[in-house]
Order: structure tokens, then sequence, then C-alpha cells
């Protein structure tokens, strides 16, 4: 089964470059999650995404932004990097708004910022 | 606002069996998802329970109780490949908020 593309999967940048994160989320699937996870933390939402228009914000700096696609896929982009955006970055995606349904997980992409 | 509370690491012998607690408070409550994840892994969807009582699903089950906001998690004949960080989770709106993890060590 298809599930939650994201590229690339590893990516370094240096201080105040910019970076952008693709997403592909499981077809058919109306809503996309943006989270960001620092060693030994948990998951932190940033941004969020049903039928391509924002829904939800979390706490995202401002140098990022994140839109979806008509073809449903999303990008992060992030700008003016800093050593403290170095993290996984995952992207999720569920197929409807029912409280219960699961989302799924891409494998993520691993900034690094030096 | 939303905030989970779970213990920060947990740790138990192959083979048996442990609890992974979660208390919670959150506006517009509507269940409590638990999501494992291992070093370097994407979070996996394990359960969600809506309801009071126990869900089973093989060696896991998941257990709710609204009136006291808490729920855990437990696993039984616990493997080595269970050694992981276990996140308790609600759903708010359009996004999910993760606790902060349990982390499971596992003695041989």
């Amino acid at each position: 089964a298809a599930g939650v593309i994201q590229s690339p999967r590893h990516l370094i940048k240096e201080k105040r470059e910019t970076a952008t994160l693709k997403c592909y989320p499981i077809p058919r699937h109306d809503t996309v999650y943006w989270y960001q996870q620092g060693p030994g933390q948990d998951p932190q939402f940033l941004i969020s995404f049903y039928e391509k228009m924002q829904s939800d914000k979390g706490s995202i700096p401002d140098r990022f932004s994140a839109q979806q696609f008509s073809d449903y896929h999303s990008e992060l982009n992030m700008s003016s990097l800093e050593l403290g955006d170095s993290a996984l970055y995952f992207c999720a995606s569920s197929g409807g708004r029912a409280v219960n349904t699961e989302a799924f997980f891409g494998q993520g992409t691993r900034l690094t910022v030096v | 606002g939303q905030s989970l509370e779970q213990p920060s690491e947990v740790t138990a012998v192959e083979g048996a069996i442990v609890q992974i607690n979660c208390t919670y408070q959150t506006s517009g409550f509507y269940g409590l998802s638990w999501y494992q994840q291992h070093d370097g892994g994407a979070p996996t969807f394990l359960s969600y329970n809506a309801l009071d009582g126990l869900e089973e699903t093989g060696r896991f089950s998941s257990f709710l109780s609204r009136s006291d906001s808490y729920g855990y998690l437990l696993l039984q004949e616990l493997q080595m490949k269970d050694s992981a960080s276990y996140f308790c989770a609600v759903r708010a709106d359009d996004k999910i908020i993760f606790g902060k993890g349990t982390r499971l060590h596992i003695l041989p």
C-alpha cells in the first residue's frame, strides 16, 4: 500500500540558507500535518492543511511557511536557517476529519544546519 | 490548550508485561491515541480509545477512563523489538498533540 513519501530523507544546509521539504500524502487523504522533532523530544505540531487550505497552526516560526498544492502534495519552506532548526521533520496525512482517523507518518526528513 | 503527562522512561524484562500511563488535560476531548516510535523512525499508530474501557489488539491493549482523564497502554509478552518510545496523543481540531513520550527499555 502507498505510504506518505517525504523528500529528501537527509538535508544539510548552512546557517541563513533556505530549505524546502516535500511531502506526498497517501492518495485520497485530505489532511496533511507537519511536525518538527528534536533529539529526544516529542513531535511538535507546526501546521496542517485540509483540502489544500491551511487549517491549523502550531508553534511554527515566521521564517517557515508551508502550502499544499492542487495535487495534494505539500511543501515546507524554511528560510534564514538557524542551528536550532536541526531536527527531524515529519509529514503525516489522514483520510478524514473524524477524530478517530489514524494519521500515517512519513519517514521524515533529517535536516542538519551547520 | 492540551497537555498530556506520561512517564519519561520505563524498564521491563523480556517476556513480561508493562503498563505506560497517560493523564491528559484538554478541551474538547474526543479520544486518546497511542503511537510507537523507534529511534530515527516515524511514529506509528497503535490504538485509539474514544470510549471508556479496554481495547485489545494482539499483544497491545489500551485503556481509557474519561472521568479520570486517564489512559494506559499495556504491552504483553514483551519482545526486544518493543524497545521504543511510546506517545499518547489527542486529536484537537486539525492537529494531533503528543505527550512527551515514554522510553521503554527492555532487559533480556
